[in-house]
């Protein structure tokens, strides 16, 4: 298995681009979610799946959407870059755990993807 | 809202040490706790998974404990070694519910740094 896996590793951005982070995991997880990490603000959540055709915002959804056509992928696409844009972001997967109460079993992080939007 | 803390953000001990990490949480109603470790530049990587049920969980020297009640995990780690050295994350997960996500809520970290 390949596991979770995000293209590009680097990316240089002019304010305004757009462009579409690659994800995908090969665990055939339910659970898909991406996360930007921050110094000083830690990990927080942007988009996530529990499902193919089932997407919802997280925390920090502005400027970002997504799309689950199918099990394995899970792409993030910035609409119109900004600065503040400018951070690491992550691709994690998981199973959905538990009957009656669920939740997210354990998660799969990818090598994450280091933007800059100049 | 849920908030999970972890003291200290740094530590720097001598091989061979025994160390405890601390991670505490303000909502009890978590589904499980995750300790993750992050070596710079990389992704993350899962150590361990405690479900909201057991009070703790083992894997090779790392030891972590789970107590809902009073919001608390600890990582421990026994005879460090400088391969040890990286940040270490808690995250507590939610029940997926209408209005909550299932999502990973987590702490700012403990930068561990370990001397030969």
């Amino acid at each position: 298995n390949a596991g979770v896996t995000q293209t590009p590793k680097f990316q240089v951005l002019k304010t305004g681009q757009s462009m579409t982070l690659q994800c995908a995991q090969d665990m055939n997880h339910e659970y898909m979610s991406w996360y930007r990490q921050d110094p000083g603000m830690g990990l927080r959540l942007i988009h996530y799946s529990v499902g193919a055709g089932i997407t919802d915002q997280g925390e920090v959804p502005n400027g970002y959407n997504v799309s689950r056509s199918t099990t394995e992928d899970f792409p993030l696409r910035l609409l119109s870059a900004a600065p503040s844009q400018t951070s690491v972001y992550f691709c994690a997967s998981s199973l959905v755990g538990g009957s009656g109460r669920k939740s997210t079993d354990t998660q799969y992080f990818g090598p994450g993807t280091r933007l800059t939007v100049l | 809202k849920q908030e999970v803390t972890q003291i200290p953000a740094a530590l720097s001990v001598p091989e061979g040490e025994n160390l405890v990490l601390n991670c505490s949480f303000t909502d009890s109603a978590i589904y499980n706790l995750q300790w993750f470790r992050q070596d710079p530049g990389k992704g993350l990587t899962s150590l361990l998974l405690i479900q909201s049920s057991q009070r703790e969980q083992t894997s090779g020297r790392l030891n972590a404990s789970l107590d809902k009640s009073s919001g608390r995990s600890t990582l421990y780690i026994a005879a460090s070694q400088p391969g040890d050295s990286a940040t270490y994350l808690c995250a507590v997960s939610e029940v997926i519910t209408e209005g909550n996500t299932g999502k990973l809520i987590f702490g700012q970290g403990t930068t561990l740094q370990v001397k030969p």
